[in-house]
């Protein structure tokens, strides 16, 4: 199975600052991957999906980037509402595998 | 609207049997594949199980494998996983996901609780 690690597993930011998640993958996964945002009690939500496409409805201070190894999401103004916690997952090959995710708090 | 609703959770003991259900409407869901992903408390996702529309494909986590069982009643807009010889370590939110069209899950359901404890 494509293992997917994540980095940071938690970070500390203020309102206004930009932030930058990372997922890299054990293989090549082209641009399969998504980015999720979950609050607490909550589902998690697609923010992007292939690896740079913004989810209809996302704000556009949320991006990704990256192909093959190395992908990253960038939260470019944090806003309140962003205080939450973000995973990865590769679409590439069954199983899908998540990252461990990155909770960002303030 | 796409709306996933899950249904069948509780409080089982180890070694025990659960169905857990999940209704789908807003969709063709005969159109989608679909999954089931869990989230032990405090933990983070972990995917369980995938079905094709047809049925024709499954995948299980080695996790659950020989224990668990996907099925879905397209007539019934309705996903199932049965579960058997329940373990602690199968305490979890359990989400139904449905599949973007060749890729990973895009809408997600509430999740269920599922408890495995004496």
């Amino acid at each position: 199975a494509i293992q997917m690690t994540q980095s940071p597993s938690s970070l500390s930011a203020s309102v206004g600052d930009s932030v930058t998640i990372t997922c890299r993958a054990s293989q090549g996964i082209r641009n399969d991957l998504v980015w999720y945002q979950q609050k607490p009690g909550k589902a998690p939500k697609v923010l992007i999906f292939a690896a740079s496409s913004l989810q209809t409805g996302v704000p556009s201070r949320f991006s990704g980037s990256g192909s093959g190894t190395e992908f990253t999401l960038t939260i470019s103004s944090l806003q309140p509402e962003d205080f939450a916690t973000y995973y990865c997952l590769q679409d590439h090959n069954m199983p899908w595998t998540f990252g461990q995710g990155t909770k960002v708090d303030i | 609207e796409v709306q996933l609703v899950e249904s069948g959770g509780g409080l089982i003991q180890p070694g025990g049997s659960l169905r857990l259900s999940c209704a789908a409407s807003g969709f063709i869901f005969s159109s989608y594949e679909m999954n089931w992903v869990r989230q032990a408390p405090g933990k983070g996702l972990e995917w369980i199980s995938y079905i094709s529309a047809s049925s024709s494909t499954v995948y299980y986590a080695d996790s659950v494998k020989g224990r668990f069982t996907i099925s879905r009643d397209n007539a019934k807009n309705s996903l199932y996983l049965q579960m058997n010889s329940l373990r602690a370590e199968d305490t979890a939110v359990y989400y139904c996901a449905r599949d973007r069209p060749a890729g990973g899950p895009e809408y997600w359901g509430q999740g269920t609780l599922v408890t495995v404890s004496s």
